[in-house]
Parts: structure tokens; sequence; C-alpha cells
């Protein structure tokens, strides 16, 4: 009964090279959330994907960053030009169904760090 | 808007005491969910407890608990003879109505248990 999967889990880039994470979600889980959280502070909601949908991005800064969920495939969150202050862990969640009353369960994170 | 407050940033007892962990939250949506979340040295977010806000019943699980009062809005957690093992950053987050799709976390409280 694997976990949600994130990989990898620790990621080194220069400013301006691209950044691409990736999340497996748990089995039977079609719903997958990707959340930063910056040093000394909680997680901040970016986006939620469905299978090839994207259903709410109000948490993505406009430019740069870009997430997907292909039908066959882990979910990817990428972040173009990557900047000294997107350095942060990375967290996917997923859940069995969407809705209030469900649970999101946490990968284990992807550290960037941007030098 | 939606705020959870974790007004402990660092606590540190000596194993066996008792802690207990304080989360306060704001929302004006009458449906919504509390959840604890345990972050280990190792990083991963661990699912602790899920709980509605119809349902005010304090809820033990082992050395466990939690007191959920709407009258002051505050889900705290409680841990009863600590152990070094429960050395962690604990995160209360909040869910609302509708969709729940976004979780809103408090700045987590680092908990130190020292043999």
């Amino acid at each position: 009964n694997a976990g949600v999967m994130q990989n990898p889990r620790h990621l080194v880039r220069r400013r301006g090279q691209e950044a691409r994470l990736r999340c497996s979600p748990m089995k039977g889980h079609s719903h997958v959330y990707w959340y930063r959280q910056l040093p000394e502070e909680g997680l901040k909601f970016m986006v939620y994907l469905q299978k090839e949908n994207i259903i709410d991005e109000s948490g993505m800064p406009k430019e740069r960053f870009s997430a997907e969920f292909p039908k066959e495939g882990p979910s990817i969150l990428r972040i173009q030009q990557v900047v000294r202050g997107d350095s942060a862990a990375y967290f996917c969640a997923s859940s069995q169904l969407a809705g209030l009353q469900e649970t999101q369960y946490f990968g284990p994170g992807t550290r960037l760090l941007v030098l | 808007a939606q705020k959870v407050t974790q007004a402990q940033t660092e606590i540190s007892v000596v194993e066996k005491e008792d802690v207990t962990l304080d989360c306060v939250y704001e929302t004006r949506d009458t449906t919504y969910y509390l959840f604890w979340y345990k972050q280990p040295p190792s990083g991963e977010l661990v699912f602790l407890i899920r709980r509605n806000s119809f349902d005010e019943q304090n809820e033990i699980s082992g050395r466990y608990s939690w007191n959920f009062q709407k009258s002051t809005s505050s889900f705290n957690f409680t841990i009863t003879a600590s152990q070094v093992v429960d050395s962690a950053v604990y995160f209360c987050a909040l869910s609302v109505s509708p969709t729940g799709n976004q979780f809103y976390f408090g700045t987590g409280t680092s908990l130190t248990v020292i043999p």
C-alpha cells in the first residue's frame, strides 16, 4: 500500500534553470494537490488537479509555474527560470474523492534549492 | 477569509510530561473540517486526525487527545506522557465548504521532547 510518492526528494538548480517535480498519488486516488512550504512557515496551497484537468489554481504564481496531471503518469509541477525565492519544500497530496470531507494524504516533499 | 493560528512556535518538554499544542481557527463557514498533521525530522507529513464542525466530541487515540471547542474556535492537541519520538513539527489545518479543496495551514509548532 504505497503512499504518495514524490521525486526527486532533493533538487538543486541554478537561477534560470527549470525544475520539474513529480508526484504519484496513492493508489485509487485521482485528486492531486500541490502545496509550497517556505522556511519557518506553514504549507500554502498552490493548485488542485484531477486527471487531465486543473480544477483550482488560485494559489499558483501567475508566471513561471505550471502544473499538469496527465491521463497516464504522475502529476508534474514545473517551475521555469527558477529564482532564489523559489527555494522551498514542495508537497503533493492526494485524495480518493473530491469534497469537503476528504482527507488529503501527503507525500514526503521535494526540497528545491536554487543557487 | 480563513486563517489558522498556532501561536506556540517552539515547545520543549521533558520526556513523560504532558504537552498541549494550541490551534485557533477563523472562518465564516458553518461547515468545515479541522486536521492535525505531524512532520517528523524526516520531513514527510503524517495525518493524525480529522474533525468536522458538527462534531464537538473530544477524541482520544492512545496518548493523543484532541479538544474541539467551537465557542473559542479552538482545536487543541494534547500528548500525554510524551516520548522522544513525538519530537516533530505539528500542523493544524482547516478546510471549508463548499469544496474543501484547499487546506489552510497554521505555521506549525515545533515540539522537542528531551530524554
